[in-house]
């Protein structure tokens, strides 16, 4: 039983390039979460997915960043335009309840991302 | 915002000794989850607390939940070098999130 996997691990950009993260959450899991995580700090809430559907964004950045998670394949978290304050590891969680229930949440290991 | 506090920010012991981590909030929480990540990985879940004043144990660590589920501990007894890592505890409140403490960073010296 595969648990939340993410790639690429690490992924490397120059300022004003694009950084696509993609999540595969635990099977069965319909519900995802992305995270992220500054060195030495705890995770901060970014967007809230279920298959097609935004639920809840609201930790999200307004500009240059989008998540989607489509019926088929992963949920990808996207930046355009990176620049280097958006360096830090981005955490994919998924959980097969969701919001509105007591639920767990289970999380991959990260992506990387490091702007040069 | 629901913030949650962890105490102490960094701890460094000597193998063998006991230890209490601790997660504070002013806001109730329907659960609280308590992980472990080591450096370059992801958290992985240590327990799942739901009830006010419950207390679980998993071999030598002990979490319990506030009465009033407000806050939590973590005590560690004859803490071992794989102990180490960063603990973090996360707030539901059945809503669309979970609020990440700010996390412990404890250190097992041999």
């Amino acid at each position: 039983n595969a648990g939340v996997m993410q790639n690429p691990r690490h992924l490397v950009r120059r300022r004003g390039q694009e950084a696509r993260l993609r999540c595969s959450p635990m099977k069965g899991h319909s519900h995802v979460y992305w995270y992220r995580q500054l060195p030495e700090e705890g995770l901060k809430f970014m967007v809230y997915l279920q298959k097609e559907n935004i639920i809840d964004e609201s930790g999200m950045p307004k500009e240059r960043f989008s998540a989607e998670f489509p019926k088929e394949g992963p949920s990808i978290l996207r930046i355009q335009q990176v620049v280097r304050g958006d360096s830090a590891a981005y955490f994919c969680a998924s959980s097969p309840l969701g919001g509105g229930t007591t639920d767990t949440q289970y999380f991959g290991p990260g992506t990387r991302l490091t702007v040069l | 915002t629901q913030l949650l506090e962890q105490s102490p920010q960094f701890l460094s012991i000597q193998e063998g000794e006991n230890l209490t981590v601790y997660c504070n909030s002013s806001s109730v929480f329907s659960s609280l989850q308590w992980y472990r990540q080591e450096p370059g990985e992801g958290p992985v879940l240590l327990v799942t607390v739901v009830t006010g004043g419950e207390v679980k144990k998993l071999k030598r660590l002990t979490f319990q939940f506030g009465d009033a589920r407000k806050d939590s501990s973590l005590h560690i007894t004859a803490a071992q070098p794989g102990d180490t890592g960063l603990y973090l505890c996360a707030g539901d409140n059945t809503g669309n999130q979970f609020y990440f403490g700010t996390g412990t960073s404890l250190t097992v010296i041999p």
